[in-house]
């Protein structure tokens, strides 16, 4: 069963840098065919799509976020994590990581398993 | 970058409603849609994927319809665990955009 669990600081000050990790388990980020990416959602709001990676090192970026966002691999510990520069209380949220499949041959990526998420508070 | 418009925000349903959720994308994207729904605490749950394909285990009561710019979400007959928020997301050109949400809730 594919298990997927975020982990990282809980508060952050204004101008840090917030810094999650994702670890799966149950299946190998390596896995071909598969993406991982991270969606947040501040409290009581939707759902904003903040980054995709494939294992190879392939990305994607939400435009709003690229300039501030970094999403690195690290095959040997099945984890990806997210990096999030120059934090405001506007990026307080909910951060999920989840799985990208392809749910019908040739179709498009869908998130079809996700993390339980992880509050982040940015505040001074 | 391709905009969607989830209407209604809020929609008040009795238990046995026919519910109809609707997205409008800003320009064509085929099929290239899939429903979540969440509820409160909770990651979201895959419902719908390419517009109209019922994800393994979801019941039969939710369905997808739709192609090019206008899709739906119909639930057939709701049920007392259907109270939910519900979103539309697109995949268009490896961009992933949700929808603004629609918030199920008793009449």
């Amino acid at each position: 069963q594919l298990q997927l669990q975020e982990s990282g600081p809980g508060l952050l000050k204004p101008s840090e840098t917030l810094s999650l990790s994702c670890t799966v388990s149950g299946a190998s980020i390596s896995s071909h065919g598969y993406y991982w990416g991270w969606i947040r959602q501040p409290p009581g709001k939707g759902l904003e799509w903040i980054a995709n990676i494939y294992y190879s090192g392939s990305t994607y970026y939400n435009p709003s976020l690229k300039s501030r966002v970094t999403i690195p691999v690290d095959t040997s510990k099945n984890q990806f994590s997210l990096k999030l520069s120059s934090v405001t209380a506007a990026d307080t949220a909910v951060y999920y990581c989840a799985r990208l499949g392809t749910l019908a041959p040739g179709g498009n990526y869908y998130f079809d398993y996700w993390g339980k998420g992880t509050l982040v508070t940015v505040s001074s | 970058a391709v905009q969607m418009t989830q209407s209604p925000s809020s929609l008040p349903a009795s238990v046995g409603d026919r519910v109809t959720i609707t997205c409008r994308a800003s320009q064509g994207i085929g099929n290239a849609l899939g429903w979540y729904q969440q509820k409160p605490g909770k990651a979201p749950k895959l419902l719908i994927h390419g517009a109209s394909s019922l994800q393994s285990g979801v019941p039969s009561r939710f369905s997808g319809s739709g192609f090019g710019t206008d899709f739906t979400l119909t639930i057939s007959s709701l049920q007392p665990e259907d109270f939910a928020t519900y979103y539309c997301l697109l995949d268009y050109n490896h961009q992933w955009t949700f929808g603004q949400g629609t918030k199920v809730e008793i009449k």
